[in-house]
């Protein structure tokens, strides 16, 4: 099982341009989340996805971010109109189930991580 | 929103060790996970443990829900053990939407 595979892993923009970062969850898993790491703020939800669908979306600037997660494909993250503050290492996690309470199923694995550099 | 407090926020530790670190949150939750990031960003999930108490070789994990907080002990420590470790936790209903705790930074020397 290749885990939670994230690309790029280090991705460098100047002001102004578009970020996309991509994750792959782990076989089997149909539950997708992408948290954010900023300095000094610590993780942060963004976006939780599942097929075709976000779930909620309560965690994700209002402006500039997008997310999807296509019936083929890998989840992806975009960021358009770069900014610097919009640097951070942004993660992709995944579970096999939403998360209810008593079921192991729902522990979450994250991925290696996108460190976005914004010049 | 809930709030996550771990404590403490630094611990140095000499090889061999043991330590306990501790997760306060301030509702109730259905959903608590920790968490280490070692020192190259990698986040490993050690504990789904919403109740109860659980152990994975030198690592164990408490959580009293009806007293809200959740402990994690970490025996015989290991310069491999360094990083920083987080506790994350949801409502119900929140499934892995999780608010995490600001971290204990452990270092582990020789």
């Amino acid at each position: 099982n290749a885990g939670v595979m994230q690309n790029p892993r280090h991705l460098v923009r100047r002001r102004g341009q578009e970020a996309r970062l991509r994750c792959s969850p782990m076989k089997g898993h149909s539950h997708v989340y992408w948290y954010r790491q900023l300095p000094e703020e610590g993780l942060k939800f963004m976006v939780y996805l599942q097929k075709e669908n976000i779930i909620d979306e309560s965690g994700m600037p209002k402006e500039r971010f997008s997310a999807e997660f296509p019936k083929e494909g890998p989840s992806i993250l975009r960021i358009q109109q770069v900014v610097r503050g919009d640097s951070a290492a942004y993660f992709c996690a995944s579970s096999p189930t939403r998360g209810s309470m008593g079921s192991g199923a729902n522990v979450l694995t994250f991925g290696a991580g996108s460190r976005l550099t914004v010049l | 929103g809930i709030q996550v407090e771990q404590s403490p926020p630094d611990l140095i530790l000499q090889e061999g060790a043991n330590s306990t670190l501790r997760c306060n949150f301030s509702d109730s939750v259905n959903n608590l996970q920790w968490f280490h990031q070692n020192p190259w960003g990698q986040l490993i999930n050690l504990f789904y443990i919403p109740s109860g108490t659980k152990q994975n070789g030198r690592l164990s994990a408490t959580t009293v829900a009806t007293e809200r907080y959740s402990l994690l002990y970490i025996s015989s420590s290991q310069t491999t053990d360094s990083g920083v470790y987080f506790c994350a936790v949801a409502k119900g209903g929140g499934g892995n939407k999780l608010t995490f705790g600001t971290g204990t930074q452990l270092k582990v020397e020789l």
